[in-house]
C-alpha cells in the first residue's frame, strides 16, 4: 500500500524549533519529488515547500523562506522539514504529499499523509 | 501570493449538478494549464480529484470534471451524492517564488 506517515509535531514556544518527518512506503520514494503543505485550524491549504527526487533542488513559500529547510534521506525513504524561528502563525497541521509525476514535477499532489499538528504557543 | 478565490459554500440536492469556481490571475490560473482540485472530508487528508485542469486520476468518479476559461477554473460535480459533501480546494502553479497557490476553499452541502 502506498503510504506517507508524518511524525514530529507538538507544542513549541515562539522562536523555537521542530523537525517533522514523513516516512514513505509502498512506492519508489527516490523517484518522486515531495512537498509539504500546511493547514491552520479551520483554514485552507497552504503550500510550504518542495524538494526534487535526489534532494539537490528545493523551493519554499515566501512565508517560510529562511526559517524552514526541507530535506530527504532516500536510503531511509524519509522526508524532513526542519522548522526554526517558529511563530504563532506557523500553527497548523503539516501534511507531506507526493508529486503526481514520477521523475519530475507536476502541478498536483496525489498521495498525502494523515498530517501532524504543530502548535506554536507560549 | 494571494489565495485563489472560491465561493465559501455551494449546495445541491442529490442527483443535481453543481459547479465550483476558482478565480485567479494571469500569473497563476490564467497563465498555466496546471490547475488541480482536492476534496477534503472533516479531519481527513485532501484527495486529488482533478489535475492539469481536466484530467482525472485513476479511481476518481467520472462525475467529477474540470474546465478553465481565462483566469477562472471550475469543478463540476454531476449526479451529486451524499458522499460528495466535503470541502473542495483548487490549486494552481504560479509564476511567483511561492510555486503553488491554493484556493480559499468551498464547502459543498448535499441537501
Amino acid at each position: 500500500e502506498v503510504q506517507l506517515v508524518e511524525s514530529g509535531g507538538g507544542l513549541v514556544q515562539p522562536g523555537g524549533s521542530l523537525r517533522l518527518s514523513c516516512a514513505a512506503s509502498g512506492f519508489t520514494f527516490s523517484s518522486y519529488w515531495m512537498h509539504w503543505v500546511r493547514q491552520a485550524p479551520g483554514k485552507g491549504l497552504v503550500w510550504v515547500s518542495r524538494i526534487n527526487s535526489d534532494g539537490s533542488s528545493t523551493s519554499y513559500a515566501d512565508s517560510v523562506k529562511g526559517r524552514f529547510t526541507i530535506s530527504r534521506d532516500n536510503a531511509k525513504n524519509t522526508l524532513y522539514l526542519q522548522m526554526n524561528s517558529l511563530r504563532a502563525e506557523d500553527t497548523a497541521v503539516y501534511y507531506c504529499a507526493r508529486d503526481l509525476l514520477e521523475g519530475g514535477s507536476s502541478d498536483a499532489f496525489d498521495i498525502w499523509g494523515q498530517g501532524t499538528m504543530v502548535t506554536v504557543s507560549s | 501570493q494571494s489565495a485563489l478565490t472560491q465561493p465559501a459554500s455551494v449546495s445541491g440536492s442529490p442527483g443535481q449538478s453543481i459547479t465550483i469556481s476558482c478565480t485567479g490571475t494571469s500569473s497563476d490560473v490564467g497563465g498555466y494549464n496546471y490547475v488541480s482540485w482536492y476534496q477534503q472530508h472533516p479531519g481527513k487528508a485532501p484527495k486529488l480529484m482533478i489535475y492539469d485542469v481536466s484530467k482525472r486520476p485513476s479511481g476518481v468518479s467520472n462525475r467529477f470534471s474540470g474546465s478553465k476559461s481565462g483566469n477562472t477554473a471550475s469543478l463540476t460535480i454531476s449526479g451529486l451524492q451524499a458522499e460528495d459533501e466535503a470541502d473542495y480546494y483548487c490549486s494552481s502553479y504560479t509564476s511567483s517564488s511561492t510555486l503553488y497557490v491554493f484556493g480559499t476553499g468551498t464547502k459543498v452541502t448535499v441537501l
